[in-house]
């Protein structure tokens, strides 16, 4: 089993659609999460920081379920912009610390 | 306030060949990682270093090997390439991983192994 596990994609969405990611990670000791937006052929970006308490961040909403080591992105009245790979991003401190990354999500939304 | 730069931006190496990939850190970060994202994946974590020292390595042959400068900035070595390396290697800094600090990423080195 993968240590973070994205959904697969792609997602192809209209315009002003509301799209979900989700993520699951493997070590129950992981202590800090993100989620980080890549364009192609570039380079990853921070998108957001994922707290348990849930964080928006304009159209932009995160959440991490602990308990079932889960971990959400939802993208509300999706723009043309938004069309890149959304990468699911976990800390470790298990052996050492480490930052695993998912595989990534891509997303087309489409006019 | 620069932010994390890498050199080169693209090369292309024989099989066989070595080669040596450059980072400096964003101002003011003191750990460097190295990760390796062929097309379509997500970056594989290679190894992080912090005071000049590899803290954590991830499942990569020997053939990578890397190092710290007093300065912060880091080179990451592959010897005897091979196809497979065709990749884009990215640098990430942070201010001491350990306590969980949002990782920055270079633009990246693009890797060809003909």
């Amino acid at each position: 089993r993968k240590e973070v596990e994205q959904d697969p994609g792609p997602f192809n969405v209209p315009e002003g659609a509301t799209v979900a990611f989700n993520c699951t990670y493997s070590n129950s000791a992981s202590q800090s999460f993100f989620w980080y937006r890549q364009d192609c052929r570039k380079e990853p970006k921070l998108l957001m920081s994922v707290y348990s308490s849930g964080n928006e961040d304009g159209r932009f909403t995160a959440q991490l379920n602990r308990a079932s080591q889960y971990i959400s992105l939802l993208i509300r009245d999706s723009k043309l912009s938004d069309s890149a790979t959304y990468l699911c991003v976990v800390n470790t401190n298990t052996g050492g610390f480490k930052t695993i990354f998912g595989a990534g999500t891509r997303l087309f939304v489409k006019a | 306030d620069a932010g994390v730069t890498q050199s080169p931006t693209h090369l292309i190496k024989t099989r066989g060949q070595q080669v040596t990939l450059r980072c400096s850190p964003k101002s003011g970060h003191d750990t460097v990682s190295w990760y390796q994202q062929a097309l379509g994946q997500g970056p594989q974590f290679i190894f992080q270093y912090y005071e000049e020292e590899e803290r954590q390595r991830g499942n990569f042959p020997d053939r990578f090997s890397g190092h710290q400068f007093p300065n912060y900035s880091s080179e990451l070595n592959v010897n005897a390439l091979l196809l497979g390396d065709s990749a884009l290697y990215l640098c990430a800094s942070s201010l001491d991983l350990t306590s969980g600090n949002t990782i920055y990423f270079g633009e990246g080195s693009w890797l060809t192994v003909v």
